[in-house]
């Protein structure tokens, strides 16, 4: 059990819809990361935050948005979903420098979005 | 181009036996660190084990260790003595940059490789 919590663990929907996914970084981790992992694409880095801001934007589509609230929970809302939306997305968190040298990040379960 | 690039879309091995996972990647960031995540059939990423792009030694974590190549820009992982529970997916990353607090620290993964353990 990394200490990430993602709920929920599946979802399934139909195109044009929004979803929100939720996710619980590890006590004290500051840093929340949101991956997709699909077959086309494999995993890829969607955004960062830190301590409630946004940090870093890789492969995000202007459809996906997300945040971090005061509690440092994150949510990722996913609008007019696609089939191609279908994919497992996880949530990582690290402790950024007061985490040492590895700043290893350790990923929740993932969410399984599903859409029909 | 690819920035990590794992060669073996899937591969055997038999119990007991040691195996190597490739990685090669591409940076022109003189820091950067390596990452080995597993995947088993459930889902989770379990992290694995980490190189530093400064680091002399190449790192060891148990039956695991990283074969690291600077100059070839190779990151291969080796695990020694294969159970049957290391039959997953692995998957090799980087990240680019120092480490900081500001932006970045990122991983960009590989397509992964799929090990079989053969009983």
């Amino acid at each position: 059990d990394s200490g990430v919590t993602q709920t929920p663990k599946h979802l399934i929907t139909a195109t044009g819809q929004r979803v929100t996914l939720r996710c619980s970084p590890r006590s004290g981790d500051l840093s929340v990361y949101w991956y997709q992992q699909s077959l086309d694409q494999g995993l890829q880095f969607l955004i960062q935050y830190y301590n409630g801001e946004e940090r870093a934007k890789g492969n995000i589509l202007e459809r996906f948005s997300a945040q971090q609230f005061p509690d440092l929970h994150s949510e990722l809302n996913l609008s007019s979903l696609e089939l191609g939306d279908s994919a497992l997305y996880f949530c990582a968190s690290s402790a950024g420098l007061a985490g040492g040298p590895y700043n290893e990040q350790f990923f929740g379960p993932g969410t399984r979005l599903t859409v029909l | 181009a690819q920035k990590i690039t794992q060669t073996q879309p899937g591969m055997f091995v038999q119990e007991k036996e040691a195996v190597t996972l490739d990685c090669t990647y591409d940076t022109s960031d003189p820091s950067y660190g390596l990452f080995w995540y597993k995947q088993p059939s459930s889902g989770e990423m379990i992290f694995l084990i980490y190189q530093g792009s400064y680091d002399q030694q190449n790192a060891t974590e148990g039956r695991y260790s990283l074969n690291f190549q600077k100059a070839r820009k190779s990151a291969n992982l080796v695990i020694s003595a294969s159970q049957l529970g290391d039959s997953a997916m692995y998957f090799c990353a980087m990240r680019e940059g120092r480490l900081n607090n500001n932006a970045g620290n990122m991983l960009t993964f590989g397509g992964g490789t799929r090990l079989m353990v053969k009983p």
